[in-house]
């Protein structure tokens, strides 16, 4: 159980154009959804978090009009990244969990994104 | 300030037993968490612990000391696979997940 789809795994685009990232709890109901980015050989860094039906929270320094998140039902949450640069080449990846105060997250597999 | 701290990186041989220690330092405590990550995926849950004392899980297990804000996650004959990162999280008062930096286990033959 608790499985988590991200979906692309891996995405090349070109500069200045958008990228949109799903995330699908498959079996259960995530109240919560992380988004989280890492790139090589450093930590998880949180971006945002996103709550069902309502705006989602950014971290301090992520650009909210850049990394667009709707989490529009118990099972579905997008990142939308704008006009992407070079320097947003990473390694997201988006994490649910079904909202008891002592659930673990589970991980989505990921999405390696490089803009050329 | 929040802090987890946990060894950058430690090398064990194939078949032994290694010990990652976490110490932590949170606004409140709602549980700890280990997640073993290999190198281009993502994390994967290993184990969680909210009481004091060991839980065991196979050839993993995982210790807390509320207490001491400390934990460790030993794991048992060390295969290859076991190569990765492991990370140690905790839920602060609000829930929220703090994470520690990662610690590169490195399994030799």
């Amino acid at each position: 159980g608790a499985v988590v789809s991200q979906h692309p795994s891996r995405v090349i685009c070109k500069s200045g154009t958008s990228v949109k990232i799903e995330c699908r709890s498959l079996d259960f109901q995530a109240t919560t959804m992380f988004w989280y980015r890492q790139f090589p050989k450093q930590s998880l860094m949180l971006m945002a978090t996103s709550n069902e039906g309502s705006k989602a929270t950014y971290e301090q320094g992520v650009e909210k009009d850049k990394f667009l998140i709707n989490h529009a039902s118990l099972t579905l949450s997008t990142l939308t990244v704008t006009s992407a640069h070079p320097e947003d080449s990473s390694f997201y990846i988006c994490s649910a969990t079904a909202g008891q105060e002592y659930s673990p997250l589970h991980f989505g597999n990921g999405t390696r994104l490089t803009v050329t | 300030g929040q802090n987890i701290d946990q060894p950058t990186e430690m090398t064990a041989t194939e078949g032994a037993i290694v010990q990652i220690n976490c110490t932590y330092q949170t606004s409140g405590f709602n549980g700890l968490f280990w997640y073993q990550q290999h190198a281009g995926e993502a994390p994967t849950f290993l184990s969680y612990n909210v009481l004091d004392g060991l839980e065991e899980k196979g050839r993993f297990s995982s210790f807390l000391s509320r207490s001491k804000g400390y934990s460790y996650l030993l794991l048992k004959e060390l295969q290859m696979k076991d190569s990765a990162s492991y990370l140690c999280a905790v839920k602060d008062s609000n829930y929220q997940l703090i994470w520690g930096a990662g610690t590169k286990l490195i399994i030799k033959p």
